[in-house]
Order: structure tokens, then sequence, then C-alpha cells
């Protein structure tokens, strides 16, 4: 499978805990993406990435939340201090940089977090 | 604030029939407008997008109507299939100073196609 790929699919922890989450982009994907869905809702962008630097971040991420692209090929999602609020899907996407048009972006299944 | 109103939140149709969902946006600098779908435990995936310079774009039972003046767009999906059964979310496109697209989504619209 060539997609892009999220791990783990599921995180249950407890409040105050910290997590971490990884994606592993398309390979040639140059750019990365991190998005927050809450049930009933669509995605909310949080981050991004072109190659290893990140380039944008949504007043959603707060100073808890840590992202990361090293060698600009995988990223994690760090959260610290977890709290209830933060129970979502973490969805990754990426997409290949080119032109002037709209490059789509290819989302991974999520991970999942439970903050109990 | 939400920059695109989706709506219906659900939605049932019989096999075979029309499903209907509408958006609509306040922003005019976004400059593409996407429409996603999502299966259960999956991440969203592309179905079919539109320039805000055409009216309106078929691929094969799916076709999205854009009407600029009104900020609105719809999505249409003839002779719906259960297998069509998932959550669809509109999305609007700006491009940042950086050149990267933001991807702003409705809140999604959950079909069921009864059998």
């Amino acid at each position: 499978d060539t997609g892009v790929s999220q791990d783990p699919r599921h995180k249950i922890t407890k409040r105050g805990q910290n997590v971490t989450f990884r994606c592993d982009p398309i390979s040639e994907h140059n750019r990365l993406y991190w998005y927050r869905q809450t049930l009933g809702q669509g995605p909310e962008f949080l981050t991004y990435f072109q190659n290893e630097a990140q380039l944008e971040k949504s007043r959603l991420l707060s100073d808890r939340f840590s992202a990361e692209r090293p060698k600009g090929s995988f990223s994690t999602l760090e959260i610290q201090r977890t709290e209830q609020g933060d129970s979502a899907m973490y969805l990754c996407a990426s997409s290949l940089q080119g032109g002037s048009s709209y490059n789509e972006q290819f989302f991974g299944p999520g991970t999942r977090l439970t903050v109990l | 604030q939400q920059q695109v109103k989706q709506s219906p939140q659900s939605l049932i149709v019989q096999k075979g029939g029309i499903s209907i969902i509408n958006c609509a946006y306040e922003n005019t600098a976004f400059d593409y407008f996407p429409w996603y779908q999502q299966f259960p435990g999956k991440g969203p995936a592309l179905l079919i997008a539109i320039r805000p310079d055409v009216s309106e774009k078929k691929e094969g039972r799916f076709t999205i109507s854009f009407n600029k003046s009104a900020k609105q767009f719809s999505l249409h999906i003839m002779d719906s299939q259960p297998g069509d059964s998932a959550t669809y979310f509109c999305a609007a496109v700006w491009r940042g100073n950086s050149g990267y697209s933001t991807l702003t989504f409705g809140k999604g619209t959950m079909l069921l196609v009864s059998p």
C-alpha cells in the first residue's frame, strides 16, 4: 500500500499523559498536513510542512502540541499533558508541490485519540 | 467562524434516487472547491472538484453545480447506490502566501442510501 499511513490507529490515554502520533506520507510528496476532526465536524487544519520546514500553524495548535518532520519524510505530532478536549481523530495528509494548480491532498486513515 | 456552511447534516435517499448536498461560502479568496467522501474508519478521499470559473462539472454519477454570484455550490449524486452511503464534506481551498493550499471543510453530511 503506497498511501498515507498513520500509527497508531487508536490511542487511549489518561488525562495529563503525553502522546505521540506518527504519519508516513506518500513517498514523493514534499508537503505534509495535520488536521483534527471531532465528531460531527469536518477536519480542521492544524499545521503544514514543506519538506522539513513547518511553514504554517493554526491557532488551534496550542503550546501543548508540537509537530516535527525530520529529514522531510515522516512526521510526528506530540500532545503534552493531554486534556479530555483533545479527544478527536487526528488526520495526516500529504501532497506534491507543483505549478499553480491545486495539488490534491491525500489523507491517511487517522489516529483516534481518546483521553479519559 | 465557520467559513463553509453545509446542509443537510444527514440525508436518507432510496436506491436510485438523487442525493443533493448544499454548501455556501463567504470568503471570495477561495479558488477551488473540492468534495470529499469519507467512509467509517477511513480518511477523506477526493471525489470531485470544481473551479469558480465553471458552473458545472460532471464525473459519472456525481455532478457539482457552482453559483459564483450566490457563493453556493452543491453536489448531486444521481442513481444513488447503497455503496454511496458515507459522509460527504464540501471544502474550499485558499492558497496561502507560501503557495500551499488551505482546505476549509464544511461540517459534513451523513448520507444513507436505503436498498
